[in-house]
């Protein structure tokens, strides 16, 4: 049982490249989020995907976006990468209704020169 | 709309002294309440929750933390700090938005423990 898996660990980008970041849990949850940490300014939503199917904006969707591929697996894509996309990326998934904890992966650490 | 607010971005205790993180939130529901604990370079990891079975809920690794409905906090505390603590803390309020449940998060504090 690997919990929630994070590809890459680590990317260095160019201004204006593209990237997928891959997301995949095996806890069978149905909702899937993801992240982005900043210093100083905790966790802000980016996506969600409340069910296998749907996705929703968060906080900061701008430059972003996702695709739910199935129940299990949901990616993260910047088309045109921009410095101020500078981040570490964290997937998170949670079961269905009670509380929502939230299981998160390692973490991407992404850096866009 | 609910939030969430950490009192002190920075904390340092000095090794086998206790532990305070402060916590406040704002919400027009039950809550339901989380900390979150993030070591160095590390994920997020699921310290405790109040699920509103009881007050005083115990978590991992030593600490606890109270819901006070009357104050809107939700503390967390250890009796005893060790340096393996030292890490970034965040409380965490969920947010039923019709839809969906949302974590609201703070903006975290960091905890530091001297030898």
């Amino acid at each position: 049982n690997a919990g929630v898996t994070q590809t890459p660990k680590f990317q260095v980008l160019k201004t204006g490249q593209s990237m997928t970041l891959q997301c995949a849990q095996d806890m069978n949850h149905n909702s899937m989020y993801w992240y982005r940490q900043d210093p100083g300014m905790g966790l802000r939503l980016i996506y969600y995907s409340a069910s296998e199917g749907t996705t929703d904006k968060g906080e900061v969707p701008n430059g972003y976006n996702v695709s739910r591929l199935n129940k299990r697996e949901f990616s993260l894509r910047l088309e045109s990468a921009a410095p101020s996309q500078t981040s570490v990326y964290f997937c998170a998934s949670s079961g269905q209704g009670g509380y929502n904890e939230q299981f998160f992966g390692p973490g991407t650490r992404l850096t866009v020169l | 709309a609910q939030s969430v607010t950490q009192l002190d971005s920075h904390v340092s205790v000095s090794e086998g002294t206790p532990v305070l993180l402060r916590c406040n939130y704002s919400s027009s529901y039950s809550p339901s309440l989380f900390w979150y604990v993030q070591h160095p370079n590390k994920g997020l990891q699921l310290l405790l929750k109040y699920t509103s079975a009881a007050t005083l809920v115990k978590g991992i690794n030593g600490f606890e933390a109270e819901f006070k409905k009357s104050e809107t906090s939700f503390h967390l505390t250890k009796p005893s700090a060790h340096m393996s603590d030292a890490a970034e803390y965040f409380c965490v309020v969920s947010e039923w938005n019709g839809n969906n449940r949302k974590l609201i998060w703070g903006l975290g504090t960091s905890l530091a423990v001297n030898p």
